[in-house]
């Protein structure tokens, strides 16, 4: 199964700021994509479901890209509480592929 | 809220020992799902298991590993001869929808093998 690629950052911004990530994916036949959150060592928790037509939850922002292969999730106004690493999941069939994930820091 | 159980949060073996790892699947969840994350690196898939049986697995999943559900509560997985490179956080996560669908992530087994 092809690779899912992560700027692994660290992306490092201060409170208020607005943050964006992108991951990329290499499976063209790839049909659901996700972003998860994970704080240190503990498990990925689902952030939410990413669609062709967008998909927007509070100050969180998700879109689909399929012809370049690429989704994205846009934070904004930062929060210290959204300091976690963000992964990509590509999901095809009864697996999904995790990018290494973002690390982002919001400082106060 | 529902969640996704395991059991134990750490365990510690020698070389070459068994290990079983146990996860308890939120209730109307029938996918399951072993990953696993060494220090540092990034979550990889393992296997998938629906119905008593292998949906798919990863290579890392070799002869070394099997999944089973004993008794319609547990799922486990089971690692025959650990190797010290098995030394990783081992992730169960469960879903009801099956194919290409959001995952439910317990929260851990930290398996150290010496």
């Amino acid at each position: 199964r092809k690779e899912v690629e992560q700027d692994p950052g660290p992306f490092n911004v201060p409170e208020g700021a607005t943050v964006a990530f992108n991951c990329t994916y290499s499976n063209s036949a790839s049909q659901s994509f996700f972003w998860y959150r994970q704080d240190c060592r503990k498990e990925p928790k689902l952030l939410m479901s990413v669609y062709s037509s967008g998909n927007e939850d509070g100050r969180f922002t998700a879109q689909l890209n399929r012809a370049s292969q690429y989704i994205s999730l846009l934070i904004r106004d930062s929060k210290l509480s959204d300091s976690a690493t963000y992964l990509c999941g590509d999901t095809g069939g009864f697996k999904t592929i995790f990018g290494a994930g973002t690390r982002l820091f919001v400082k106060a | 809220e529902p969640e996704v159980t395991q059991t134990p949060s750490h365990q510690v073996t020698q070389m070459g020992q068994e290990v079983i790892l146990r996860c308890v699947p939120i209730s109307n969840h029938l996918y399951f799902y072993w990953y696993r994350q060494i220090l540092g690196q990034k979550v990889e898939f393992l296997v998938s298991f629906y119905n008593n049986e292998i949906s798919e697995k990863s290579e890392i999943f070799d002869d070394q590993f099997s999944v089973e559900r004993p008794d319609g509560s547990n799922f486990t997985l089971k690692i025959r001869s650990t190797k010290l490179e098995d030394s990783a956080m081992y992730f169960c996560a469960t879903g009801w929808a099956g194919k290409d669908e959001k995952l439910f992530f317990g929260s851990g087994t930290q398996l150290s093998v010496l």
